[in-house]
C-alpha cells in the first residue's frame, strides 16, 4: 500500500526564515500531493496541493516542489510569521486510489 | 455555512459506554471519511464511504460501526469505549471517490474516556 514519510517531525526558525518540510511516497502511480495545516485545536485546512504533471506550484510565501523520479516532494514557506506556527500534513493520494495517506506531521514553530 | 459539521465537539464519557458521533456536509460530495488523530497528531483512515457504500473499512476494532443513511451523512457509533479510544476524531469529505481535489475536514470531535 502507499506509504508516505515526512521529515522532520519538529522545525523551529526565526521569524522571517525559510522553513522546508519533505516528504517522500512509495507508490510511484501517486499523482496527487496535498499539503494541510493545523492549527492548535482546529481542524486540517489545505494551503495547496501539486499534481503529478507539474513540477512546482506557488502561492504567495507557499510553494510546492514534486520530483516524481525521485518521488518526494516539498513545502516551502518564506519570510514566515508567528501565526504559521501550526502542524503541516503531507498526503498523496495515487490513481483510482479511495483514499489520500498521510504523513506524520511536522510541528513548525515560528519564534518572534 | 459550515460545510463538513460534526457533533459534538466534545465528549467525555467513562468506560463501557455506548457513543455516537454524527458528521454531515453541504458540500455536496460523494465521499465521507472518519480519521482518528491520536495524541501524536498522526491522522488513521479508519472508514470511508461513497454514495452510501461502504469503500474502506481498515483494521478497527468492531466495536465502531460507521452508518450513512445517505451520501450527506456519516456517523460513528463506538460500543464498550475502551480508554485508548481517547482521541480526536475527523469527519472528512470529497469530491469524489478518488480524493483528486483533496477533503474538506470537519471541526473535530474530542473523545476522552475516563
Amino acid at each position: 500500500g502507499e506509504n508516505v514519510e515526512q521529515h522532520p517531525s519538529t522545525l523551529s526558525v526565526q521569524e522571517g526564515d525559510s522553513a522546508v518540510i519533505k516528504c517522500t511516497y512509495s507508490d510511484s502511480a501517486s499523482n496527487y500531493f496535498p499539503w494541510y495545516k493545523q492549527e492548535l485545536g482546529k481542524r486540517p485546512q489545505l494551503i495547496i496541493d501539486i499534481r503529478s504533471n507539474v513540477g512546482e506550484k506557488k502561492d504567495q510565501r507557499i510553494a510546492v516542489t514534486l520530483n516524481k523520479t525521485a518521488k518526494h516532494f516539498s513545502l516551502h514557506i518564506t519570510e514566515t510569521q508567528p501565526e504559521d506556527s501550526a502542524v503541516y500534513f503531507c498526503a498523496a493520494s495515487f490513481t483510482s486510489g479511495s483514499r489520500l495517506t498521510f504523513g506524520e506531521g511536522t510541528q513548525l514553530t515560528v519564534n518572534p | 455555512d459550515t460545510a463538513v459539521s460534526q457533533t459534538p465537539k466534545y465528549l467525555v464519557t467513562q468506560m463501557g459506554n455506548d457513543k455516537s458521533i454524527k458528521c454531515e456536509q453541504n458540500l455536496g460530495h460523494d465521499t465521507m471519511y472518519w480519521y482518528k488523530q491520536d495524541s501524536k497528531k498522526f491522522l488513521k483512515i479508519m472508514f470511508s464511504y461513497n454514495n452510501k457504500e461502504l469503500i474502506i473499512n481498515e483494521t478497527v476494532p468492531n466495536r465502531f460501526s460507521p452508518k450513512s443513511p445517505d451520501k450527506a451523512h456519516l456517523n460513528l457509533h463506538i460500543n464498550s469505549l475502551e480508554l485508548g479510544d481517547s482521541a480526536v476524531y475527523f469527519c472528512a469529505s470529497s469530491q469524489e471517490l478518488t480524493p483528486d481535489y483533496g477533503y474538506t475536514f470537519g471541526s473535530g470531535t474530542r473523545l476522552t474516556v475516563v
